[in-house]
């Protein structure tokens, strides 16, 4: 099984700033796969980063980097250059081998990014 | 860009009724999921389906839900016998292979009425 939190219901950050979003998960997988999803107002779920757990490198997607603390458990996103258009919902998620391929989805975190 | 197109964006039905949701995935995915988000929660895992059955489904996915794939193109979630909490965003995604990362549509907004 698998679990995934995110303890940060909302935040805010100032456009051209940097912020970080807080994710946490649990799982018995030894292989599994990490994500983060944009939900903007539109509701459509769109992909930012893609985190393989067997690689210790750290996933960058232009201004989207993640740190992967594997030991802690942690999954944390960094928007650099905050833009008025990352103004959406984030959530974290996990996939793992024996889960088969569901992801699960942790509660979401609301960044807003003011002018 | 590749999309997943559902249709339609918005329903509206009453209690008790079917309805069917409808997605058409991105032609090489082979993959194909249904997950529902009820309005200020957390994404849900409903169903996955490969090679034309069912390969997941979560405790949600009881007996008044269906999925099938007619034809080569389409991928539908039926509903048999709506309810109040049935309610929600329901997501169609798919995916090449299982830990590439899904491709989700824009969603049917299923209101019961």
């Amino acid at each position: 099984a698998q679990t995934v939190t995110q303890s940060q219901p909302e935040m805010s950050v100032q456009e051209a700033e940097t912020v970080t979003l807080s994710c946490t998960y649990d799982t018995s997988e030894n292989n599994y796969y990490l994500f983060w999803y944009k939900q903007p107002p539109s509701r459509q779920m769109i992909l930012v980063i893609r985190q393989e757990a067997y690689k210790q490198q750290n996933a960058t997607e232009n201004r989207f980097s993640v740190n992967f603390q594997k030991a802690a458990k942690s999954f944390s996103l960094k928007i650099s250059d905050s833009q008025l258009g990352d103004t959406a919902m984030y959530f974290c998620a996990s996939s793992g081998e024996t889960s088969g391929s569901r992801l699960t989805f942790g509660e979401g975190t609301q960044l807003t990014v003011n002018p | 860009e590749p999309e997943v197109t559902q249709t339609p964006s918005h329903q509206v039905t009453q209690m008790g009724q079917e309805v069917i949701l409808r997605c058409v995935p991105i032609s090489n995915h082979l993959y194909f999921y249904w997950y529902r988000q009820i309005l200020g929660q957390k994404v849900e895992f409903l169903v996955s389906f490969y090679n034309n059955e069912i390969s997941e489904k979560s405790e949600i996915f009881d007996d008044q839900f269906s999925v099938e794939r007619p034809d080569g193109s389409n991928f539908t979630l039926k509903i048999r016998s709506t309810k109040l909490e049935d309610s929600a965003m329901y997501f169609c995604a798919s995916t090449p292979y299982t830990d590439y990362g899904y491709t989700f549509g824009s969603g049917t907004r299923l209101t019961v009425v």
